[in-house]
């Protein structure tokens, strides 16, 4: 079936120590995006690719950096985590921006920071 | 700014109908999204509104006002696997979705 797969589940990092997660995508989407959401929170957009164009979040601080190094596949690199990047981070995907074109997520990446 | 408004939590019955309400404001308007998130799970798509009035699907039905910023989504007959959180996002004139918080609905037997 064609989804949006997301590795690892659940990834545990100490303080400061770089951390790479990844999100494929078997639907040929044009976008990809990456999202951080805390408990009881909205998702927020980190930054998102449209095609190989990266489009960064204002707010998106600079310890957080992507790859899309293909069509298929998506990388969220934390630089330094610190103790309030432990979130769920969430990948999704869309045909093309805006209109109908619905996002599609992953099951997401939960990161802990010890 | 952009806000969207929903209420925190919500409780009702298996079997029940209930309807939780999203509140928005936003820089330009191109549509309204209902996603249902279970507890530590991805958001899952539950329906998209663009023009007002009423899209029923299933036992879920969304609906639209444009004009009062203002939508619900409506669960019919309630089973226990509906326990989850339900988020608004709206899609603004540059075509970023705007997310509330999400509901959460608690169902009891």
């Amino acid at each position: 079936d064609a989804m949006v797969i997301q590795n690892p589940r659940y990834q545990v990092t100490q303080f400061g120590k770089p951390v790479t997660l990844s999100c494929s995508q078997t639907l040929n989407h044009n976008v990809m995006y990456w999202y951080q959401q805390k408990s009881s929170q909205a998702p927020k957009l980190l930054f998102h690719y449209y095609d190989k164009d990266f489009n960064n979040e204002a707010d998106t601080p600079d310890n957080f950096q992507s790859r899309r190094p293909n069509t298929s596949f998506c990388f969220l690199d934390i630089r330094s985590p610190g103790l309030g990047d432990a979130a769920m981070y969430l990948c999704a995907t869309s045909l093309d921006r805006g209109g109908t074109d619905t996002q599609y997520f992953g099951p997401g990446t939960r990161l802990t920071v010890l | 700014g952009q806000n969207i408004d929903q209420p925190t939590e919500m409780t009702a019955t298996e079997g029940a109908i209930v309807q939780i309400n999203c509140t928005y404001q936003t820089s330009g308007f191109n549509g309204l999204f209902w996603y249902q998130q279970h507890a530590g799970e991805a958001p899952t798509f539950l329906s998209y509104n663009v023009l007002d009035g009423l899209e029923e699907k299933g036992r879920f039905s969304s609906f639209l006002s444009r004009s009062k910023g203002y939508s619900y989504l409506l669960l019919k007959e309630l089973q226990m696997k509906d326990s989850a959180s339900y988020l608004c996002a709206v899609l603004d004139s540059n075509y970023q979705l705007i997310w509330g918080a999400g509901t959460k609905l608690i169902i009891k037997p």
